[in-house]
Formats: C-alpha cells, sequence, structure tokens
C-alpha cells in the first residue's frame, strides 16, 4: 500500500499554462505538505496544512495555491507557469498536531515538472 | 535564520568501509533533527529522527548523534554495502511546522 502517493509523476507543459499536481495520504496523518527540490537538490519547503488549515506559507508566489478539501488530500495548482517552476514538487504528511512536535514525516515519490 | 550545511557533499568509498556524514545547523534552537534517505528519482525515506533532548539513535548499521549545542550531527554507517549508495539529507525541525534541510551527501558504495 503507497502511504504518500501523487499524480503525475512526469508534467511537462509550456510556459503560461496552468496545472495541478495531487497528492494523498492514506496514514491518517493530521499535516500534510508541500516541498519544492530545485536542480541543485535543495529541498525547501513551501506550505504546511494542518487538518485542512493553511500553517505556513514561505513566501511562495501566489501563482502556487495549495487545496486541502480534507485531511487525506492536498493538492497543488499553479497558475501562469514560469520555467522557473520547473523542479521536483515532494508532497509529505506526518502525524503533527497543531502543537507541531516534529513528528517523521513520510514523503511521496515526487512529481517532476519540466516548464519549456 | 537557520541554515544546514552537510559535509561531505560527495563520498565515494570501497564496500565494507565505515563511514561518517556530518550536519551541521546554525541555531541550536531545534525539536528535532532527521535523517532521511533518498535515492535518485525517489521521494525520501526517513532513516532516524533524534529528538533534542536526546544524544543519539540507532537502526541496524546507522547510528545518529546529536550535540545540539555545538550544532552538530554525525550519521556513522557500518559496513557499507553498495545498496547504500544514495544521496543523504540532514534536516532540522524547529517548530511550525518547518522543517530545514541540508544540500545532502551523495554517497557511492563500490562494490
Amino acid at each position: 500500500d503507497t502511504a504518500v502517493s501523487q499524480t503525475p509523476k512526469y508534467l511537462v507543459t509550456q510556459m503560461g499554462n496552468d496545472k495541478s499536481i495531487k497528492c494523498e495520504q492514506n496514514l491518517g496523518h493530521d499535516t500534510m505538505y508541500w516541498y519544492k527540490q530545485d536542480s541543485k537538490k535543495f529541498l525547501k519547503i513551501m506550505f504546511s496544512y494542518n487538518n485542512k488549515e493553511l500553517i505556513i506559507n514561505e513566501t511562495v508566489p501566489n501563482r502556487f495555491s495549495p487545496k486541502s478539501p480534507d485531511k487525506a488530500h492536498l493538492n497543488l495548482h499553479i497558475n501562469s507557469l514560469e520555467l522557473g517552476d520547473s523542479a521536483v514538487y515532494f508532497c509529505a504528511s506526518s502525524q503533527d498536531s497543531l502543537a507541531g512536535a516534529g513528528e517523521t514525516q513520510y514523503f511521496g515519490p515526487g512529481t517532476r515538472l519540466l516548464v519549456l | 535564520k537557520q541554515e544546514v550545511t552537510q559535509i561531505p557533499a560527495a563520498l565515494s568509498v570501497p564496500e565494507g568501509e565505515n563511514l561518517v556524514l556530518n550536519c551541521s545547523f546554525t541555531d541550536s534552537a531545534i525539536y528535532n533533527l532527521q535523517w532521511f534517505r533518498q535515492d535518485p528519482g525517489k521521494g525520501l525515506t526517513s532513516l532516524l529522527l533524534i529528538q533534542s533532548s536526546q544524544r543519539e539513535q540507532t537502526s541496524g548499521r546507522l547510528n545518529a548523534s546529536l550535540d545540539k549545542s555545538s550544532g552538530r550531527s554525525t550519521l556513522y554507517i557500518a559496513a557499507s554495502q553498495p545498496g547504500d549508495s544514495a544521496t543523504y539529507l540532514c534536516a532540522v525541525f524547529t517548530g511550525g511546522f518547518k522543517t530545514i534541510f541540508g544540500a545532502g551527501t551523495r554517497l557511492f558504495v563500490k562494490a
């Protein structure tokens, strides 16, 4: 059973398009995250949601809009894609409550986005 | 601002060798530190999590230590195997659901 799944695995699109990436976790976790891993392999947090509520928005352009329809899902919609958006986007989840003590994070396989 | 640095950036060792990966962080006010493994084209797998009150954690051939006051952690891998080849990432949890990652150490174990 896949704990954290993402779709699609690969995404190739033209500049200016709008695209979405979906994430689902079946671990019963309260907290979900989106990370971006750039070409230099640096992993940076973008968003964090706890029980469907936005906790962290790490100075991400407002072209990126996360949506959490329920605790098990956190989707990422990107408007007006730019060349610099090309990266690998990882979804993760953890059992953290609102206290946020830092439980182990479980990562999805990543979505490789290439903007042409 | 918390920064996490990992040294070396890359490491190549013969099979069977014991090795140490280093991680340093600039702000000692952390909740915990985690070591992850990332295989090419894959997601991250958590290896060990050390709470700020702990000094070390062990899992099989892996041992991670934490010296919070000096801002250092090490990951010790005993009797390395080709299957250990991967990128190893260190991450500190600073509270408020925020995790800061290092750039990773790419390990290659030669058969």
